[in-house]
């Protein structure tokens, strides 16, 4: 079968940085994404991670460890507008993603 | 159209009556994938279509559900006899080829089943 866990929950202060885990455990790996997903809302894509490492853009990082069976998105200079359902992925084979429940991430001032 | 699009964007219904569902994902893209999202959960997996290829229908929750994709384009997603429990946003995505490339997600469908 396939899981990912996420926290349901986290809250942090403006300008400050946030790291969001996702640990995953699936039939097959052909890389992890990460959506954001204000309310009421379509998912956006934020990255995709195949190999292991960080990968930088902007404001937004996310690293993986296929080891581990572990990722997480890491947001700096955290803005209001960052207030959203940030949600972990996994392709394990070429057909569909497996979504985690995402991860209610609130910015207060 | 520049994104993948939904129609309708709101549906209520009552209990027992079909509804269908359009989705018309980004012109070139092959895969389509429908999802459900209810209250506190995650995206749950529906079906999958690929270009000619017969789709997969692994995550449909029961014969109820059923979809189709008409021209390599656009698809319905038909949900028969509807019941409370369907009640959830039903979302659209589309990508190139695999679910390895990035997929673009539609703006959904709220469906609520009274």
């Amino acid at each position: 079968g396939q899981n990912i866990d996420q926290p349901t929950e986290m809250t942090a202060t403006e300008g400050a940085i946030v790291q969001i885990n996702c640990t995953y455990q699936t039939s097959g790996f052909n890389g992890l994404f990460w959506y954001q997903q204000h309310a009421g809302e379509a998912p956006t894509f934020l990255s995709y991670n195949v190999l292991d490492g960080l990968e930088e853009k902007g404001r937004f990082s996310s690293f993986l460890s296929r080891s581990k069976g572990y990722s997480y998105l890491l947001l700096k200079e955290l803005q209001m507008k960052d207030s959203a359902s940030y949600l972990c992925a996994v392709s394990p084979g070429y057909s569909t993603l497996t979504f985690g429940k995402g991860t209610m991430l609130l910015v207060s001032p | 159209g520049a994104g993948v699009s939904q129609s309708p964007s709101n549906k209520v219904t009552e209990k027992g009556k079909d509804v269908e569902l359009r989705c018309d994902p980004i012109s070139g893209h092959t895969a389509l994938y429908w999802y459900r999202q209810s209250l506190g959960q995650g995206l749950e997996f529906l079906i999958y279509f690929q270009g000619n290829s017969a789709p997969d229908k692994s995550g449909l929750p029961s014969d109820r559900f059923s979809a189709e994709r008409t021209g390599g384009s656009v698809s319905t997603l038909t949900i028969q006899r509807t019941q409370q429990e369907d009640s959830a946003v039903y979302l659209c995505a589309s990508s190139s080829v695999t679910s390895t490339d990035t997929q673009y997600f539609g703006p959904g469908t709220r469906l609520t089943v009274l």
